[in-house]
């Protein structure tokens, strides 16, 4: 069965500083993507990035990066200098390929100025 | 700009009331979702459709059903509302990856 599990309920970090959200994943399937997206105060989910379980290569966009294991199962996000607009709750999730995503619990990031 | 909409961005209902939550997009996407959120609960599916006329239970279907009549609409009705089914609800579309709607903020007295 699938399975994503996000340890961090709720994070808060000073303005500037680093920030990783963690995310763990359970899957049988070889094929299967993975997920994050940002829902800010307004309520509307943002699609950040997606990845397929054939390409672990980190990405970077900006001032986030995703670091995506298969060896620990994890797919990581990592906000370097963070910003108060950086508030928000980030969801990690996983599709085995038949399009239905499965998401974890969400870990609310508070940005203090 | 492609948008899925929801109908209503808030919705009081009355316990016992037939509810209809409406989702159009406008993507030509074959693949619908509805979801709902709680607090410390996060995204739950309740049904899903990847064609017209065609859906499927999801993870949390029970005291729902939906409709699928036009590739673009996808309604979730909650045939007698309880207090219960109180939450905010997500629809989506899209494979791969899904656009979102604003979500429905549905409280049931």
């Amino acid at each position: 069965a699938q399975k994503v599990t996000q340890a961090q309920t709720e994070i808060s970090v000073v303005e500037k500083e680093d920030v990783t959200l963690d995310c763990v994943y359970e899957t049988r399937d070889t094929t299967y993507y993975l997920f994050w997206y940002k829902q800010p105060p307004s309520g509307e989910l943002v699609f950040l990035i997606r990845r397929n379980s054939f390409d672990e290569q980190n990405e970077i966009s900006g001032r986030y990066s995703w670091n995506f294991q298969k060896s620990t199962s994890s797919f990581n996000f990592t906000i370097t200098a963070s910003q108060v607009v950086d508030s928000a709750v980030y969801f990690c999730a996983l599709s085995e390929g038949d399009d239905k995503i499965i998401f974890g619990k969400g870990t609310r990031l508070h940005i203090l100025p | 700009d492609v948008k899925v909409t929801q109908s209503s961005r808030y919705l009081v209902k009355r316990t016992g009331e037939k509810v209809f939550l409406e989702c159009v997009q406008d993507m030509d996407h074959e693949n619908m979702f509805w979801y709902r959120q709680d607090p410390g609960l996060g995204l739950r599916l309740i049904y899903f459709s990847y064609d017209v006329k065609m859906k499927e239970k999801g993870d949390i279907p029970e005291g729902y059903s939906v409709s699928r009549e036009k590739k673009e609409r996808f309604s979730l009705i909650l045939e007698s509302a309880s207090t219960n089914q109180t939450s905010m609800y997500l629809c989506a579309s899209g494979a791969r990856g899904y656009t979102f709607g604003s979500g429905t903020r549905l409280t049931v007295v």
